[in-house]
This record gives structure tokens, C-alpha cells and sequence, in this order.
């Protein structure tokens, strides 16, 4: 079983749309847990922390299940510029040593 | 300024050519990382620098050689590379190494074609 697994997707949505990933991890024992999106050639940047609270910011929600070790990442009113793969990451707490999971592709279309 | 610069951008060598790759950040961050990607694949961790002392090395071969000069510096020394190793190589920094919500903040990445 991989440390972090991702809906394989691809998710091609119309804009204005609400879409969901989710996202499961094996080791108990992380402790950080991040959404980062990754556009066509370009590096991964932070989206979000996501916190044991959930936490959102603007059109963007995370939520974190400990019990079910799950996070999840739900994206309101979609936009083109939404466009790109989305990247759950989960660290342990001693190395920050980031496992990703395979990354989940979004389209967004007019 | 939470930037990670990398140079070069681009880099196309030869089995038995050695070169390396440079990243530099200037954010005060004590941790720094190297990490390799394939197309459509995950970034896959190749070594961790924790206040200048490499913390992590995830069984990458000896003709991968990291170092790390200063706290602002990384380097990736290459040599007698194998084609299976072209890439898109990402360096990242982090305020420290561990810790609960330690982001890391990746630079734009060298990309590596090996003839």
C-alpha cells in the first residue's frame, strides 16, 4: 500500500463547478498534512496547510479526518485558472520528510 | 521574500560529462532539500540538509553528490549520469527540518535531459 494515495482522476469540470479530492495516508504517525498545486512544467507551490480544525481560505476548504486518515480538499466555483494538478502531501514530525501522493489533475473548461 | 532560486535552468550533458546544479535561498531557512521528478509522477525526496549537515539520504546513488556550503547554498554535483536519471530536478528550503507545519517552498527546478 502506498504512504499517500490520491483519487487517480482526471477531474474536467465546467467552471463555476464544485469539485472534491480526497486523499488517505498509511503512517499514523504524521503530523503535518499540506495541499500543494503543480501547473504543466512548473514546481509544486503551497495551496494550503490543512489543520486538525479544517481550515479554508477564499473558494478553498481542507479538512483533516485523523481517524479515517483521510484529508480532503473541496474547490468552490471553479476557475480555468484552477487548472492543475493538485498534490497531497503528509509529513512525521522529526524529519519533515514530505511523502507526496501521485497527484490529482483538474480541468477546468469554459 | 519566500523565493528559491535555481540555476541552471535547463542542462543537457553527456554520460561521462560532471556538472551541478545550484540552489540558493535567502529566506533564513536551516533546511534545505533536493528532490527528483519524473513526468506526470510525484517529486520523489533525494537528501535532506538540516543546518548544514545532511540529515537524509534516500539510497540515491553515489553518482548523485549533494553539498551544502552555507546555509543559503545548495549544490547537486553529478557525474557519470545514466539517462534514466533526466528530470526535472526541485530544490526546497524549510524553516527548519521537523516540526508540525514546516512548509516547504520549492524552487523553479533544473530540468536534466542525460545523452
Amino acid at each position: 500500500r502506498k504512504e499517500v494515495e490520491q483519487d487517480p482522476g482526471p477531474f474536467n469540470v465546467p467552471e463555476g463547478a464544485t469539485v472534491a479530492f480526497n486523499c488517505t495516508y498509511s503512517n499514523s504517525a504524521s503530523q503535518s498534512f499540506f495541499w500543494y498545486r503543480q501547473d504543466c512544467r512548473k514546481e509544486p507551490k503551497l495551496l494550503m496547510s490543512v489543520y486538525s480544525s479544517g481550515n479554508e481560505d477564499g473558494r478553498f476548504t481542507a479538512q483533516l479526518n485523523r481517524a479515517s486518515q483521510y484529508i480532503s480538499l473541496l474547490i468552490r466555483d471553479s476557475k480555468l485558472s484552477d487548472s492543475a494538478t493538485y498534490l497531497c502531501v503528509v509529513t512525521t514530525y522529526n524529519n519533515n520528510d514530505m511523502r507526496f501522493g501521485a497527484g490529482t489533475r483538474l480541468t477546468v473548461k469554459p | 521574500d519566500t523565493e528559491v532560486t535555481q540555476t541552471p535552468k535547463h542542462l543537457v550533458m553527456g554520460m561521462t560529462n560532471k556538472k551541478s546544479l545550484k540552489c540558493e535561498q535567502h529566506m533564513g531557512h536551516r533546511a534545505m532539500y533536493w528532490y527528483k521528478q519524473k513526468a506526470k509522477k510525484p517529486p520523489e525526496l533525494m537528501f535532506v540538509y538540516s543546518y548544514e549537515k545532511l540529515s537524509i539520504n534516500e539510497s540515491v546513488p553515489s553518482r548523485f553528490s549533494p553539498e551544502c556550503p552555507n546555509s543559503s547554498l545548495l549544490n547537486l554535483h553529478l557525474h557519470a549520469l545514466q539517462p534514466e536519471d533526466s528530470a526535472l530536478y526541485l530544490c526546497a528550503s524549510s524553516h527548519v527540518a521537523g516540526g508540525p507545519y514546516n512548509e516547504q517552498f520549492f524552487g523553479p527546478g533544473t530540468r536534466l535531459t542525460v545523452l
